[in-house]
């Protein structure tokens, strides 16, 4: 079964890069038809959609973070990474990654355990 | 589009059961699902539009309603059980998330 691992530094210094990779096992990131999403919650707040891409490269972001999100994918590694660019504490969160598509068309299943990352100097 | 949750916070006893609400702004149909997510554990599907139960769930969990007025029930509730359990749409884009209830298990 198809297995998601979020990997990256847990701490970020403010204005800096923030920096993540989803690994994905049992799997192909290249199966047809799947979205590969981040999504990430701070403290007290709910869940909220960052970004998704598909195996051809194809991304949409959260029109909030545009201006700063950058998702890629590479295929022949099996994993998608994330990029937000000049974070600040607000960027504090729980980070997943998630998967669209499978079993459960349309649904975001599986999911990764979720890396704590935080903004601070 | 909005989903609101409520209550925020349920406390019950083992063997006890639980509903939950999840209220849209906007009509979804019947395009909502359920997760429930554990620290330090990946949030896991639970039901999805609105009433198929996901591959290894209990079923004792159940999701009903349609429209904008939805409920995930939980009968017989085991310690497992304590989480925070979160609604989600993908009938408007982008999709978006309820702000989760806390089923507590005294």
């Amino acid at each position: 079964q198809v297995q998601l691992q979020e990997s990256g530094p847990g701490l970020v210094r403010p204005s800096q890069t923030l920096s993540l990779t989803c690994t994905v096992s049992g799997g192909s990131i290249s199966s047809g038809g799947d979205y590969w999403y981040w999504i990430r919650q701070s403290a007290g707040k709910r869940l909220e959609w960052i970004g998704r891409i598909d195996s051809s490269g194809n991304t949409n972001y959260i029109a909030s973070l545009k201006s700063r999100v950058t998702i890629s994918i590479d295929t022949s590694k099996n994993h998608f990474s994330l990029r937000l660019e000049s974070v600040t504490a607000a960027d504090t969160a729980v980070y997943y990654c998630a998967r669209e598509g499978g079993p459960y068309e349309g649904w975001f299943d599986p999911w990764g355990q979720g890396i704590l990352v935080t903004v601070s100097s | 589009l909005v989903l609101t949750q409520s209550p925020a916070t349920v406390s019950l006893s083992p063997g006890e059961g639980a509903t939950l609400s999840c209220r849209a702004s906007q009509n979804v149909g019947y395009y909502l699902a359920w997760y429930q997510l554990k620290p330090g554990q990946a949030p896991r599907l639970l039901i999805y539009d609105e009433s198929n139960r996901a591959s290894g769930v209990p079923a004792r969990f159940s999701g009903s309603g349609s429209g904008t007025d939805f409920t995930l029930t939980i009968r017989n509730l085991e310690p497992e059980d304590s989480a925070v359990y979160y609604c989600q749409q993908r009938s408007h884009w982008p999709p978006s998330f309820g702000g989760g209830t806390k089923v507590e298990i005294k």
